[in-house]
């Protein structure tokens, strides 16, 4: 079964520092993918970066990179040089292939609320 | 133009109240989801459509009933709602099935209820 573990309720970072928020995940299928997600205090749900099970690469978007460790089934990301804004909800998210077969969900972790000080 | 949008933002009602939540997606998408966050954040799916039909039903109470009246359109009613039913309910679309890793969701803003 699947499974998202996001083990930092919370996290403070300096304005201008870089931040990493920890994600593993739990999955018997070779292919599937990751997600990243904000939800600032205003609500809304924010896609960040993809990582697919097979890119050779780690995905990088803007200040936003992901540490793809998939031996060790980790997803971690990383934001370079926090700003202000970057204080809100994160949350990790994964989803399966399953080609031919059942629609598969996008299975969420229960987040990082990340604060940035000035 | 808002891609997926929700209405209302806030609702605040009565327990054995009837309510519903609207959505609509403008980014001709063919899946449709309904998600819910509870007060610990924590966001699970209740409900997908794909061109108006159900494919993904999980253990949500029969008081909620999902309306598809077509691929742009996913309501969510819910009946003689409870205290527990309170959360931010979520409506979401992807381009596909859900069938591939990287098909992401676009989300709404979410509506807020709270079951007094």
């Amino acid at each position: 079964a699947q499974k998202i573990t996001q083990t930092q309720p919370g996290m403070f970072v300096q304005e201008k520092e870089a931040v990493t928020l920890d994600c593993t995940y739990d999955t018997s299928d070779p292919s599937y993918g990751l997600f990243w997600y904000k939800q600032p205090s205003s609500g809304e749900m924010i896609f960040l970066i993809y990582q697919g099970s097979y890119d050779q690469q780690n995905a990088t978007e803007g200040r936003y990179s992901l540490n793809f460790q998939k031996a060790r089934k980790s997803a971690n990301l990383v934001i370079s040089a926090s700003q202000l804004g970057d204080s809100a909800m994160y949350f990790c998210a994964m989803r399966e292939d399953n080609y031919g077969g059942a629609t598969n969900k996008l299975i969420f972790g229960t987040g990082t609320l990340l604060a940035v000080q000035p | 133009d808002t891609a997926v949008s929700q209405t209302p933002k806030y609702l605040v009602t009565q327990m054995g109240n009837d309510k519903s939540i609207k959505c609509e997606q403008n980014l001709g998408h063919d899946t449709m989801y309904w998600y819910k966050q509870d007060s610990k954040k924590f966001l699970k799916i209740m409900f997908s459509y794909n061109n108006k039909e159900l494919i993904i039903n999980e253990t949500v109470p029969n008081r909620f009933s999902p309306k598809s009246p077509d691929k742009a359109h996913l309501n969510l009613h819910i009946n003689s709602l409870e205290l527990g039913d309170s959360a931010v309910y979520f409506c979401a679309s992807s381009q596909g099935k859900g069938l591939v890793a990287n098909e992401k969701l676009f989300f709404g803003s979410g509506t807020q209820l709270s079951v007094l």
